[in-house]
């Protein structure tokens, strides 16, 4: 078991507000990532990092930043919500035979 | 970039039953992974059978069993016996390279019901 935990795991928010999503590790895993799943479009990759304070983007970045300031956690902000953001979020670890994930977050903007 | 095809949104089989759930991807990489993840209502991604492209032999983890066509590009995922504990949306993935850092692609996903 890797030791992904993600918080919190439901969030409603409003229109305009900003959000920040946790995900922490407890086993010093270099890389770590930020996916969003959306029905018809599978999971697709947000951002991700490489180890401290080293990220960058993947297909859907554009809305989102991310922060790396310790190994064991990497943070999704969403700066100025909207309801495009809808979604179910989740970290991943990548380890030899593949990802682990965390439990995921739902959040709603409303 | 790789993509990855799974073009069957929903399925249903009756308990006991098999049945196949289709994938299948482009790349011009000779050398990847392929993966089959199950999500339950639980929303937990759930690591249920991998295939490495260099490998001839089907992966196999008990009832669950893939067809690996490279040529065709096709990842096909057999359930057999299936149980109402299957039900699941099922979710065909690609990684370029077995190393840290390398990508996950992921399909759409098939959405399986099992029957009693």
């Amino acid at each position: 078991d890797a030791g992904i935990t993600q918080s919190p795991r439901h969030k409603v928010t409003e229109t305009g507000t900003p959000v920040t999503l946790r995900c922490h590790q407890t086993e010093n895993h270099r890389y770590m990532y930020w996916y969003r799943q959306d029905p018809g479009h599978g999971l697709r990759l947000i951002h991700y990092s490489y180890g401290v304070k080293d990220t960058d983007k993947g297909e859907v970045s554009d809305g989102y930043s991310v922060s790396r300031s310790k190994t064991e956690d990497f943070l999704l902000t969403l700066e100025s919500a909207t309801s495009s953001q809808t979604s179910v979020y989740f970290c991943a670890i990548s380890e030899s035979y593949g990802y682990t994930f965390g439990s995921g977050t739902r959040l709603t903007v409303v | 970039a790789q993509t990855v095809t799974q073009s069957q949104p929903e399925m249903s089989v009756q308990e006991a039953e098999t049945v196949t759930l289709s994938c299948t991807y482009d790349t011009s990489e000779n050398n990847y992974y392929l993966f089959w993840y199950k999500q339950p209502p639980s929303r937990q991604m759930i690591l249920v059978i991998r295939q490495e492209a260099y490998k001839q032999q089907n992966a196999t983890e008990n009832r669950f069993s893939v067809n690996f066509q490279k040529a065709a590009k096709s990842f096909s995922l057999k359930i057999s016996d299936s149980q109402l504990g299957d039900t699941a949306m099922y979710f065909c993935a690609f990684m370029k390279e077995r190393t840290s850092g390398s990508r996950l692609t992921f399909g759409e996903g098939t959405q399986l019901t099992v029957n009693p």
